[in-house]
């Protein structure tokens, strides 16, 4: 079946930009993840959903980074006035139930560069 | 605090060589699931296995295995008769109890030369 897609696969944009990236999971995953990669940090956890609703924010670097779930299905991760530090992969995943339990499943990965 | 540690950046075989890579945890909790991730050079993360902390089972799958020693902190990979296609970066992560987030090592580059 289909895994987790992410759109844009790349995204160039000026710094000071809004930006949105967008993650459709797998069907019928209830939980969703956002993670970011980068040179210096690795790979970090952003947020992550249950449903459509976001029991732990904590990974979000500042309010400048935001993140809706809609229908329990797609989200989409924001971040308002860009800076050259949010240069990096966003990574989604999503998996079956909460929790270590079940196994995350990761989308290519949105790179964001920002000039 | 850094949870879990790969000790090696980098390491290069020649095919057909083992090569086993290290991976050690920290965590409190007395359940917790360990993980190892594949990503090769095209960028998506790839799953491949998954242990909890009460089964310290080796398991081999082909030319995988997998060392969970709870009495170290250590859930070691090890690939049998490297093959070119195995040139990746390996990452090993820890998911703690009521916790929902995987906390991710630095992970490993494997490269496998003809």
């Amino acid at each position: 079946g289909a895994g987790v897609s992410q759109s844009p696969s790349n995204k160039v944009t000026e710094k000071g930009k809004d930006v949105e990236l967008r993650c459709d999971p797998i069907s019928g995953h209830t939980a969703l993840y956002w993670y970011r990669q980068s040179l210096g940090q690795g790979l970090e956890f952003l947020i992550y959903f249950q449903g459509n609703s976001a029991p732990d924010k904590s990974g979000l670097p500042s309010d400048r980074f935001s993140a809706e779930r809609t229908g329990g299905s797609v989200s989409t991760l924001t971040i308002q006035r860009t800076q050259q530090e949010d240069s990096a992969v966003y990574l989604c995943a999503s998996s079956f139930g909460e929790g270590g339990a079940y196994e995350q499943y990761f989308g290519p990965g949105t790179r964001l560069t920002v000039t | 605090a850094q949870k879990v540690t790969q000790a090696q950046t980098e390491i290069s075989v020649v095919e057909k060589e083992d090569v086993t890579l290290d991976c050690v945890y920290e965590t409190r909790d007395t359940t917790y699931y360990l993980f190892w991730y594949k990503q090769p050079p095209s960028g998506e993360l790839v799953f491949l296995i998954r242990r909890n902390s009460f089964d310290e089972q080796n398991e081999i799958s082909g030319r995988y295995s997998w060392n969970f020693q709870k009495s170290t902190s250590s859930f070691n990979f090890t690939i049998t008769a490297s093959q070119v296609v195995d040139s990746a970066v390996y990452f090993c992560a820890l998911s703690e109890a009521g916790d929902y987030k995987l906390s991710f090592g630095a992970g490993t580059t494997v490269t496998v030369r003809a």
